[in-house]
């Protein structure tokens, strides 16, 4: 069985400073890793995503994200936060095994405070 | 052009009462996918359909629940003898799906239907 943890329900920074939202995964096989943010009253959108290849992945409004399989990680980073960074983040995964479905975390809310 | 489209936005309803909600997903996408968001349960999966094959049907969380799709396109998510702990905004995704092996494509989502259940 597929699934995602986000350990921080909320992630609390100052503007300018770096961003870190956490996701742990477990999949029985290799997996898809994905990203996707949802702006208040706006529908979930996708930020990034992990194929194979490099382990670090550049993704929309300047975030990236770092796969560890070692670590079963793949947290979500962002070198310079701005407020309108504030929203919800979830993490998702996915068995390369065709035909399994995407499964996504609880979410984290990420506010940046000016 | 146009998005995924889900309809209707709002639905209130009185418990026990059937509702049948739709999505229309981006055309030749082959994969699409249900969800249920509640506050503070993030986004729970329901069901998953991949062209022709059988749907993965796993995170229903009950008989009540159940789910077609016409054609290869449009869904219906129906829940029959709807109870107060249905009350959720449902999602629907749809993605271009498995390319000859694991699905990578990112997943484009409606706006959600907004289900309250009295």
């Amino acid at each position: 069985a597929q699934s995602v943890a986000q350990p921080e329900d909320q992630v609390n920074v100052a503007e300018g400073n770096p961003l870190t939202v956490k996701c742990t995964y477990s999949v029985s096989g290799n997996p898809y890793l994905f990203w996707y943010v949802q702006y208040p009253n706006r529908g979930l959108q996708f930020l990034l995503k992990y194929i194979t290849g490099d382990n670090l992945v550049k993704g929309s409004y300047g975030f990236e994200a770092e796969f560890n399989k070692s670590q079963t990680s793949f947290h979500l980073k962002k070198p310079s936060a701005l407020v309108s960074d504030s929203a919800l983040y979830f993490c998702a995964v996915r068995d390369r095994q065709a035909g399994t479905a995407l499964i996504f975390g609880k979410g984290t809310t990420l506010s940046v405070s000016s | 052009g146009a998005g995924v489209s889900q309809s209707p936005s709002n639905k209130v309803t009185e418990k026990g009462k059937d509702v049948e909600l739709r999505c229309d997903p981006i055309s030749g996408h082959t994969a699409l996918y249900w969800y249920r968001q509640s506050l503070g349960q993030g986004l729970e999966f329901l069901i998953y359909f991949q062209g022709n094959s059988a749907p993965d049907k796993s995170g229903l969380p009950s008989d009540r629940f159940s789910a077609e799709r016409t054609g290869g396109s449009v869904s219906t998510l129906t829940i029959q003898r709807t109870q107060q702990e249905d009350s959720a905004v449902y999602l629907c995704a749809s993605s271009l799906g498995a390319r000859g092996g694991g699905d990578n494509s990112p997943l484009h989502f409606g706006n959600g239907t907004r289900l309250t259940v009295t």
